[in-house]
């Protein structure tokens, strides 16, 4: 089984600022499976990237994604305010089973 | 408006069931592949069960195998989840979520969630 390990657990910066996040797979990830989420407190989790680097609809240009075979970033050009919350990678794999990362919280430094 | 909303959680004994709702808004749900997903308080996201399309195909996470089973009401537009044999490890917000297709083709990922229903395992 494939685990997807995020880091760094918690990333404090300020608004205005990049942020980069990693989710690292123990095992080669083909790159159409790999999607990343938001999540703020209270809320459903909120697609931003999939296929590694496509957005999804209606998601800002500020957010991007890349990587290829075991690391993964996703990069936050330039934070605004209302992009503090959880950010989760997933993996699609085989019988149609999605796993997650365990998580970054991005906080407001 | 596409939407998903799910209802039918609650607080239930440890070895109880519930059934749970994922209705569908704005699009049909039998056109696409749909997932639950849940989390547990201040954990991460942990998924459940898939279920295609047409409905020939559902799989399950190994951790609720044998007790979950999902299923679809077409004609209320709506997905099921029952839940039995409940443990204190279940409790958790009950996500259900659409499969992102675009032009026919699937991109393994997930574009449209409900609110969550929230179960609660507690004696």
């Amino acid at each position: 089984e494939i685990v997807l390990t995020q880091s760094p657990g918690t990333l404090s910066l300020s608004p205005g600022e990049r942020a980069t996040l990693s989710c690292r797979a123990s095992q080669r990830v083909d790159r159409r499976y790999l999607g990343w989420y938001q999540q703020k407190p209270g809320q459903a989790p909120r697609l931003l990237i999939y296929g590694a680097s496509t957005r999804a609809t209606g998601i800002p240009d500020r957010f991007s994604g890349s990587g290829s075979g075991t690391d993964f970033t996703l990069t936050i050009s330039r934070l605004d305010p209302e992009d503090f919350a959880m950010y989760f990678c997933q993996k699609y794999g085989t019988s149609a089973r999605y796993t997650f990362g365990q998580g970054t919280k991005l906080e407001i430094k | 408006e596409v939407q998903l909303v799910e209802s039918g959680g609650g607080l239930v004994q440890p070895g109880g069931s519930l059934r749970l709702y994922c209705a569908a808004s704005g699009f049909t749900l039998s056109s696409y592949s749909m997932n639950w997903v849940r989390q547990a308080p201040g954990k991460g996201l942990e998924w459940l069960s898939y279920m295609s399309s047409s409905g020939s195909t559902i799989y399950y996470a190994d951790s609720v195998e044998g007790r979950f089973t999902v299923s679809r009401d077409s004609a209320k537009n709506s997905l099921v989840l029952q839940v039995n044999s409940l443990r204190a490890d279940d409790t958790a917000v009950y996500y259900c979520a659409r499969d992102l297709e675009l032009g026919g083709y699937y991109y393994f990922a997930m574009d449209v969630w409900g609110q969550g229903t929230t179960v609660t395992v507690s004696s």
